[in-house]
């Protein structure tokens, strides 16, 4: 049972140009969503969360978008820059049960010259 | 200030053998948890300690197990392992009750 899911195996952006990773979610416990970045033989890097109190959080290049009423979190990167090709997952975590990270399967990003 | 250390990052164990991984949290940091990557699971949650209790713990067999002490460092063992069990095993660190974890750099199990 997939709870967490990214429909998007990998994702090619040309340098500069917008990318949006997307993710779905199924439980309506999860209250809390993060955003890593993972190059290969590496743990994931945090790299932004949000709280469903709030329907956008922004860092930097990086901008998460919640729509809580479609379950769906999406991370957007303006401008893309080659460093950011990696795979990128999305998690979630259900206050009350623990600080467990239930993660999607990620998604290559690909950012070309 | 020094990242999560996880130890060793390689490890080749045979089938049926036991194996023990380590793990520094960041300090300060009182929370630790574990994750397994595997190719066709993804990341997939072990369990979480907090002050040296186990909080939680994920859907893996028995033969998964871990412990926290008091300085906080974490182990986890696997017993009787088996080919499957070969992946890369994550640990993860955070202040208090905190939600953003940082994670090591990963032990990287190979099972034969």
């Amino acid at each position: 049972d997939q709870q967490v899911k990214q429909n998007s195996p990998s994702l090619s952006v040309q340098e500069g140009r917008i990318s949006i990773l997307n993710c779905d979610y199924t439980n309506s416990m999860f209250d809390y969503f993060l955003w890593y970045k993972k190059y290969p033989a590496e743990g994931p890097t945090f790299l932004i969360s949000i709280s469903s109190i709030k329907d956008k959080n922004e860092d930097g290049r990086f901008t998460v978008f919640l729509n809580k009423s479609a379950k769906h979190l999406s991370l957007h990167i303006v401008p893309s820059q080659p460093g950011d090709s990696a795979v990128y997952f999305c998690a979630a975590i259900a206050t009350g049960g623990g600080n467990k990270l239930t993660f999607g399967t990620g998604t290559q990003l690909k950012v070309e010259l | 200030k020094a990242g999560v250390t996880q130890t060793p990052r390689y490890l080749i164990k045979t089938r049926g053998q036991q194996v023990t991984l380590s793990c520094s949290p960041i300090s300060g940091h009182r929370s630790v948890s574990w994750y397994q990557q595997t190719p066709g699971q993804g990341l997939q949650f072990l369990f979480e300690y907090f002050s040296e209790t186990q909080r939680n713990k994920g859907n893996f067999p028995g033969r998964f197990s871990g412990r926290q002490f008091s300085n906080s460092r974490s182990e986890m063992n696997v017993s009787t392992l088996e080919l499957g069990d070969s992946a890369l095993y994550l640990c993860a660190s955070s202040f208090g009750a905190g939600r953003v974890y940082t994670f090591g750099s990963g032990t990287r199990l190979t099972v034969v």
